[in-house]
C-alpha cells in the first residue's frame, strides 16, 4: 500500500465540466502539496494547504487533516487544464502517483 | 524571479558508466531536493539538503548514488555505476525553509541507460 493514494488514476472530461480528484494519504502530514505535471514538462505547485481550504483561480485544494483526506477541484474545466495532478506530502515527501486528466473541447 | 536550473537536460549512457547531474536553486533558498521519477511513476525523494547538511537520504541508494551541496547552493547528484533501472527523471527542486513549503521544481534531466 502506498503512503499516498490518489483517485482516479485517469480521468476524462469534457470542457467545462467540474472535476474532482481525491486524495488519501496514511502518513503523517503537516502539509499537503498538490502539483501539476504537463506532458514533457517540469512540476509545478499548485498549493500546499495544512487545513480548510484554498482557492486560486478555477483550483479549490481542500483538505481534512482527521480523515487524512484532500481534493483538488477544478471549476469550468478547460482543454488546457490537461495535466497530471499530484498530490504529495509527508517527511519524506511521499508523492502520489498522480491522476493524468484530460479535458476534451 | 530565476528558477531552478538544471544540466543537462538528457543524458544517454551505457551501463556502467558513470553520470552526474547539476542542479542550481533559487537563491535564498536553503532547502534543496533530488527526486527520481521512473515513467509511469510519481517521483520518489532521493535526498534533501538544509544549507550544505544532509537532513534525509534514506531513500538514495547509497551504493551507487551520491550527492553533494558543498557550499550550500549548487548540487551535484552522481551515478556510479549505472544499471538500466536508474533510466529516469531526476528532478531538483528547492524551497525557502525546510518543511511546510512550497517547492519549486527545476526542469529535470531525463536519463538513458542503454
Amino acid at each position: 500500500k502506498n503512503e499516498v493514494e490518489q483517485s482516479p488514476q485517469n480521468l476524462t472530461a469534457q470542457e467545462g465540466e467540474f472535476i474532482t480528484i481525491n486524495c488519501s494519504y496514511s502518513v503523517g502530514i503537516s502539509a499537503l502539496h498538490w502539483l501539476q505535471q504537463h506532458p514533457g514538462g517540469g512540476i509545478v505547485s499548485l498549493f500546499m494547504l495544512s487545513s480548510g481550504k484554498k482557492k486560486h483561480g478555477r483550483l479549490i485544494a481542500t483538505i481534512n487533516i482527521q480523515e487524512k483526506h484532500s481534493s483538488l477541484h477544478i471549476t469550468a474545466s478547460h482543454p488546457r487544464d490537461s495535466a497530471v495532478y499530484i498530490c504529495a506530502g509527508g517527511n519524506q515527501f511521499y508523492f502520489g502517483t498522480g491522476t493524468s486528466l484530460t479535458v476534451i473541447p | 524571479e530565476a528558477g531552478v536550473a538544471q544540466s543537462p537536460r538528457y543524458k544517454i549512457i551505457e551501463k556502467r558508466q558513470s553520470v552526474a547531474f547539476w542542479c542550481n536553486p533559487i537563491s535564498g533558498h536553503a532547502t534543496l531536493y533530488w527526486y527520481q521519477q521512473i515513467l509511469g511513476q510519481g517521483p520518489k525523494l532521493l535526498i534533501q539538503f538544509q544549507n550544505n547538511g544532509v537532513v534525509d537520504d534514506s531513500q538514495l541508494p547509497k551504493d551507487r548514488f551520491s550527492a553533494e551541496r558543498l557550499k550550500g547552493v549548487d548540487s551535484t547528484l552522481k551515478i556510479q555505476p549505472a544499471k538500466l533501472e536508474d533510466s529516469a527523471v531526476y528532478l531538483c527542486a528547492s524551497s525557502l525553509l525546510r518543511g511546510a513549503d512550497t517547492q519549486y521544481f527545476g526542469p529535470g534531466t531525463r536519463l538513458t541507460v542503454l
